[in-house]
């Protein structure tokens, strides 16, 4: 079983509706991360979240420590929202990378 | 600078010759991570280098894979005799701490090895 698992692995949707991708962690961790990966593969830092809620936008990124899950929401999503959101939780010095969600936002 | 920068951007070399990739993280992280990212494959962690202490090594494939970092700051990513499936992007991460804050990436290098 891996670290860190992501659903779902891929998701279409069309313009304007609501986004969730959930990631859940087997053992406890310092913080989790964010991200997101364009096409042309450059990596962007969203959120690190060690509780609560973060909202940057239209994102907004929630933990819950005691279930050890997170989601990442994506409000009135746009075609340029569509990436691979990853996720990846701190352990000790190490990022723990999930599998990725990819996430294609049709106009 | 601003963030993590790479260089190349892009290598294209023939198999059997070595290969050196270049990381210049953000001023003042103490935290440098390399990554790697085959065609369609998840990100696959290298090599870990955290202030004066020994890295963490653990991720890299073969011992024809080193990094190492000078003065804690700059590190370049060595593999010598490189092979077909060495074709990735490899990436490059900085951190001010390691593992508990923001995690800030360059744009890679797209190394391919025909």
């Amino acid at each position: 079983k891996n670290e860190v698992e992501q659903s779902p692995q891929n998701l279409t949707a069309q313009e304007g509706e609501f986004i969730t991708i959930n990631c859940s962690y087997s053992v406890g961790i310092s913080a989790l991360h964010w991200l997101q990966q364009h096409p042309g593969g450059g990596i962007v830092s969203l959120f690190m979240l060690s509780s609560g809620k973060k909202k940057h936008g239209r994102l907004i990124a929630t933990i819950n420590i005691q279930e050890k899950h997170s989601s990442l929401h994506i409000t009135a999503s746009h075609p340029r929202d569509s990436a691979v959101y990853i996720c990846a939780k701190a352990s000790n010095y190490q990022l723990i990378w999930g599998a990725g969600t990819k996430l294609i936002i049709k106009p | 600078g601003a963030g993590v920068s790479q260089s190349p951007s892009n290598k294209v070399t023939e198999k059997g010759k070595d290969v050196e990739l270049r990381c210049d993280p953000i001023s003042g992280h103490t935290a440098l991570y390399w990554y790697r990212q085959s065609l369609g494959q998840g990100l696959e962690f290298l090599i870990y280098f955290q202030g004066n202490s020994a890295p963490d090594k653990s991720g890299l494939p073969s011992d024809r894979f080193s990094a190492e970092r000078t003065g804690g700051s700059v590190s370049t990513l060595t593999i010598q005799r490189t092979q077909q499936e060495d074709s990735a992007v490899y990436l490059c991460a900085s951190s001010l701490h390691p593992g508990n804050t923001e995690a800030f990436f360059g744009q890679g290098t797209r190394l391919t090895v025909v």
